[in-house]
């Protein structure tokens, strides 16, 4: 069936570098994706969104890369913070619903 | 303002009886989500409420699971007779489809565990 899976399970940074989070996806119909942030005991938190008509989008020190030819979306952190740490689920609009991935650990060290 | 909010944040069960789980969505939203979370695993997608249309139950694994949304806001998930596969963190997440944008924003989530 389809799904988005993820890379890498585990990613570690020096703090003050970037970080680059990949994530595939294989229903090329798919039109929408989020990037979610989930810290430990809490709930996913919004990131950031890109539409398919759309290859980049920027907030601030995140962006989006979607390219469709390969079906890969992938999240850029710029100047990777302590408090980036945490799991990044990518998730595709399946319906009305969001059909996730299993999450990338993201690990910033000092 | 307020977010999502959950109730209660922790739950332990015996094998056997029901647990009822309480989200309170952001005012306003009229789409509302359920999903459910295992141990180092990502989101699954259980049941969808968008105002006062019928429910999206496609996602309910069991028909021990159940879900009701009473006024548009408050919604409330069922276990009936927990398994010890059903321990989880089930999350709820409300949107406003109004806007035109699909992000979901989710509350705390309640952990569950059978024992």
């Amino acid at each position: 069936g389809e799904s988005v899976g993820l890379h890498l399970p585990t990613l570690s940074v020096q703090e003050g570098d970037n970080s680059i989070i990949n994530c595939a996806y294989s229903n090329s119909a798919s039109d929408y994706f989020i990037w979610y942030k989930q810290e430990s005991g809490k709930g996913p938190q919004f990131i950031i969104d890109i539409r398919s008509n759309m290859d980049k989008r920027q907030g601030q020190r995140v962006t989006v890369l979607l390219n469709k030819t390969v079906k890969h979306l992938s999240l850029q952190i710029a100047a990777t913070q302590p408090g980036d740490s945490a799991v990044y689920f990518c998730a595709e609009k399946a319906g009305y619903a969001l059909n996730f991935g299993k999450g990338t650990s993201l690990l910033v060290t000092p | 303002g307020a977010g999502v909010s959950q109730s209660p944040s922790n739950k332990v069960t015996e094998k056997g009886k029901d647990v009822e789980l309480r989200c309170d969505p952001i005012s306003g939203h009229t789409a509302l989500y359920w999903y459910r979370q295992s141990l180092g695993q990502g989101l699954e997608f259980l049941i969808y409420f968008q105002g006062n249309s019928a429910p999206d139950k496609s996602g309910l694994p069991s028909d021990r699971f159940s879900a009701e949304r009473t006024g548009g806001s408050v919604s409330t998930l069922t276990i009936q007779r927990t398994q010890q596969e059903d321990s989880a963190v089930y999350l709820c997440a409300s949107s406003s489809l109004r806007t035109g944008r699909h992000e979901q924003y989710f509350g705390p989530g309640t952990r569950l565990t059978v024992t």
